[in-house]
């Protein structure tokens, strides 16, 4: 495997269930990003990792829950999500200088595709 | 604050034509980097370019070409002689140097017609 994988890429699920996403970097970065990507929204960043230390939550409502158990692996669990959650999640890697942040590009998976019925 | 707009929601061209898709940023900040991606059908976000604030040198790759203007904020984006496979939604993006919070456009989708 290579660059950013994302699993599954396609999920569907209902409002009571409980999933999780899955994002694997095989690029030696060390900090890690969530995104949403709703359709007609910019790219909205829900959460930063930054040398496995959670740095940014931006106001993501605790129906979701980021953990990030090492450099290379991030995972999003969901539960009790809401249709408007339906959306493309995008996982991304880069390699920072601190846990201040850098400057960076971002590297991008392909994406999960949630519908929530 | 920091802003990125871009201001074509959808381009249509034909191919090989030139095509130019315009970014323009807003920040209070002196260093910061500006980025394009490219997100064809397939969901992946692919990096294209990232320049800094304090490189204003324009940038050449191929058939694609770069006009960062920091006089009037903005950082356009040129694809010469358009193919199809070019045919994706293209972001820009804007991040501060001590931040991890990347700033993307609404995107624009281009599509170039056989």
């Amino acid at each position: 495997e290579t660059g950013v994988t994302q699993t599954p890429r396609h999920l569907v699920m209902g409002m009571t269930n409980k999933k999780s996403l899955k994002c694997e970097q095989h690029l030696g970065h060390n900090a890690m990003y969530w995104y949403k990507q709703s359709a007609k929204k910019p790219l909205e960043l829900m959460f930063v990792y930054n040398f496995k230390e959670q740095t940014e939550n931006n106001s993501v409502p605790s129906r979701f829950s980021p953990e990030c158990p090492n450099s290379s692996h991030l995972f999003l669990h969901l539960h009790t999500l809401q249709p408007e959650d339906s959306a493309l999640y995008l996982c991304a890697s880069s390699q920072e200088i601190g846990l201040a942040g850098g400057y960076n590009e971002q590297f991008f998976g392909p994406g999960t595709r949630l519908t929530v019925l | 604050a920091q802003k990125v707009t871009q201001a074509q929601t959808e381009i249509s061209v034909v191919e090989k034509e030139d095509v130019t898709l315009d970014c323009v940023y807003e920040t209070r900040d002196t260093t910061y980097y500006l980025f394009w991606y490219k997100q064809p059908p397939s969901g992946e976000l692919v990096f294209l370019i990232r320049r800094n604030s304090f490189d204003e040198q324009n940038e050449i790759s191929g058939r694609y070409s770069w006009n960062f203007q920091k006089s009037t904020s903005s950082f356009n984006f040129t694809i010469t002689a358009s193919q199809v496979v070019d045919s994706a939604v293209y972001f820009c993006a804007l991040r501060h140097r001590n931040n991890n919070d990347m700033r993307f456009g609404a995107g624009t989708r281009l599509t170039v017609k056989p």
